[in-house]
């Protein structure tokens, strides 16, 4: 039970170039989710899914596009990448519904654009 | 929407001691959820706690334990008999029970966490 895996764990991007980051679960989870954290602050909500072929937008959507085409994969594509998205990514699975249930975290990508 | 405040930005504690990180939030909701993280220099996002809302008792894992008022909005996390491994930035977080992106965690901005040998 390897829980959330995210590839890559760095990465360095040209402006413009794109990319896609990699993120899937093994426990089943109905609910995935990206966040980007950048320094000093929280994390904040890019994309979510609530199941296979069902996504929408978070808080700071703009320049990400997603994909859900099976439970365990969800994956995080950046077109065009721009010095404002120079952040650590964190995927992140739950399960949904009126449960007391935690997010579970992968370890992060890094990713840096010049 | 729903708002998480940290208003510490660094906190420091001698090993051994106890240290209290606040959290407070703002939501128009009678019933979520709230929980503290830790995330390492290794980056890695780890639950310490949890506390539901409709619960009136405080929440305790081992040396980590919640002071939950819920009219105030206020949560904070008390560690005692702090440890150098305790050494982290931790993050406040709200989830509301209702469906779509209300199952997202609202973050806090965080509380970089220094234990002193």
């Amino acid at each position: 039970n390897a829980g959330v895996t995210q590839t890559p764990k760095f990465r360095i991007l040209k402006i413009g170039q794109s990319m896609t980051l990699q993120c899937a679960q093994d426990m089943n989870h109905n609910y995935m989710y990206w966040y980007r954290q950048d320094p000093g602050m929280g994390l904040k909500l890019i994309y979510y899914s609530v199941g296979a072929g069902i996504t929408d937008k978070g808080e700071v959507p703009n320049g990400y596009n997603v994909s859900r085409s099976t439970t365990e994969d969800f994956p995080l594509r950046l077109e065009l990448a721009a010095p404002s998205q120079t952040s650590v990514y964190f995927c992140a699975s739950s399960y949904g519904g009126h449960m007391n249930t935690e997010a579970f975290f992968g370890q992060g990508t890094r990713l840096t654009v010049v | 929407a729903q708002t998480v405040t940290q208003s510490q930005p660094e906190m420091s504690v001698q090993e051994a001691e106890t240290v209290t990180l606040s959290c407070t939030y703002d939501t128009s909701e009678s019933d979520y959820y709230l929980f503290w993280y830790k995330q390492p220099p290794s980056r890695q996002m780890i639950l310490v706690i949890r506390q539901e809302a409709y619960k009136q008792q405080n929440a305790t894992e081992n040396r980590f334990s919640v002071n939950f008022q819920k009219a105030a909005k206020s949560f904070s996390l008390k560690i005692s008999d702090s440890q150098l491994g305790d050494a982290a930035m931790y993050f406040c977080a709200y989830r509301s029970p209702s469906g779509g992106s209300n199952y997202k965690l609202t973050f806090g901005k965080g509380t970089l966490l220094t234990v002193n040998p």
